[in-house]
C-alpha cells in the first residue's frame, strides 16, 4: 500500500525556518517524481514544488523561489522542503504528492499544518 | 500561466440527482486534465486523469469529458459520500502545474 506520511509542520514566526519531510513507502520512491502543494485556510489547492527522480528537474512556484528548497534522499524513502524567510502568507496545510510532470498526482499524504504568525 | 476557471463555485443538489462541474482552461491543454475529490479534513483524491479516465478504484457514476479548453465532471447520481469539494489540474503547459479554484457540492 503506498503511505506519504509528512511531517514537520507547525508554528513559526514571519522570517522564520522549517523544514517538512515527507515519509514514502509501499511504491520504489526512486522511480517516482513528487511534489509539494499546499492549501491555505479556506481555499483552494497551489502547486509548490516539484522535483524528478534524479534529482536534475527541480521547479517552484514564482512566489517560493529563493525561498523554499526542495529535496529527497532516495535512500530513506524521503522528499524534504526547506522553508525560509516564511510569510504570513505562506501558513497552509503542505502536502507531499507522487506525480511525474505528464502524469497526476495519484497519491497525496495526509497534509502538515505549518502557522506562519507573529 | 494556464488559469483554469471551475463553474460553478457551488452546485446544491440532493443525493440521487445529476451533477455537472465544468472547467475551463485559458488555452488548450489537450487533454491533459485531471479531477480531484477533497472532502473537509482529507487529502485530495484522484478522480479522472487525462479527461475521461477513471482512476483506480473510482465509482462508474463519476465521468469525465471534454478536450481543449473546456471540460466537464459528471457525477450521475449523488451518493451521500459525494459531497464534497472537486479540484480540476492541468499537465499540459508547466511549471505552474495549476489547479481551479474548486466546486463545492452541498446538500441541498
Amino acid at each position: 500500500e503506498v503511505q506519504l506520511v509528512e511531517s514537520g509542520g507547525g508554528p513559526v514566526r514571519p522570517g522564520g525556518s522549517l523544514r517538512l519531510s515527507c515519509a514514502a513507502s509501499g511504491f520504489t520512491f526512486s522511480s517516482y517524481s513528487m511534489n509539494w502543494v499546499r492549501q491555505a485556510p479556506g481555499k483552494g489547492l497551489e502547486w509548490v514544488s516539484s522535483i524528478n527522480r534524479v534529482p536534475s528537474d527541480i521547479y517552484y512556484t514564482d512566489s517560493v523561489k529563493g525561498r523554499f528548497t526542495i529535496s529527497r534522499d532516495n535512500a530513506k524513502n524521503s522528499l524534504f522542503l526547506q522553508m525560509n524567510s516564511l510569510r504570513v502568507e505562506d501558513t497552509a496545510v503542505y502536502y507531499c504528492a507522487r506525480g511525474t510532470p505528464y502524469s497526476p498526482y495519484d497519491y497525496w499524504g495526509q497534509g502538515t499544518l505549518v502557522t506562519v504568525s507573529s | 500561466e494556464i488559469v483554469l476557471t471551475q463553474s460553478p463555485a457551488t452546485l446544491s443538489l440532493s443525493p440521487g440527482e445529476r451533477a455537472t462541474l465544468s472547467c475551463r482552461a485559458s488555452q488548450s491543454v489537450s487533454n491533459y486534465l485531471a479531477w480531484y475529490q477533497q472532502k473537509p479534513g482529507q487529502a485530495p483524491r484522484l478522480l479522472i486523469y487525462d479527461a475521461s479516465n477513471r482512476a483506480t478504484g473510482i465509482p462508474a457514476r463519476f465521468s469525465g469529458s471534454g478536450s481543449g479548453t473546456d471540460f466537464t465532471l459528471t457525477i450521475s447520481s449523488l451518493e451521500p459520500e459525494d459531497f464534497a469539494v472537486y479540484y480540476c489540474q492541468q499537465r499540459s503547459t508547466w511549471p505552474p502545474w495549476t489547479f481551479g479554484q474548486g466546486t463545492k457540492v452541498e446538500i441541498k
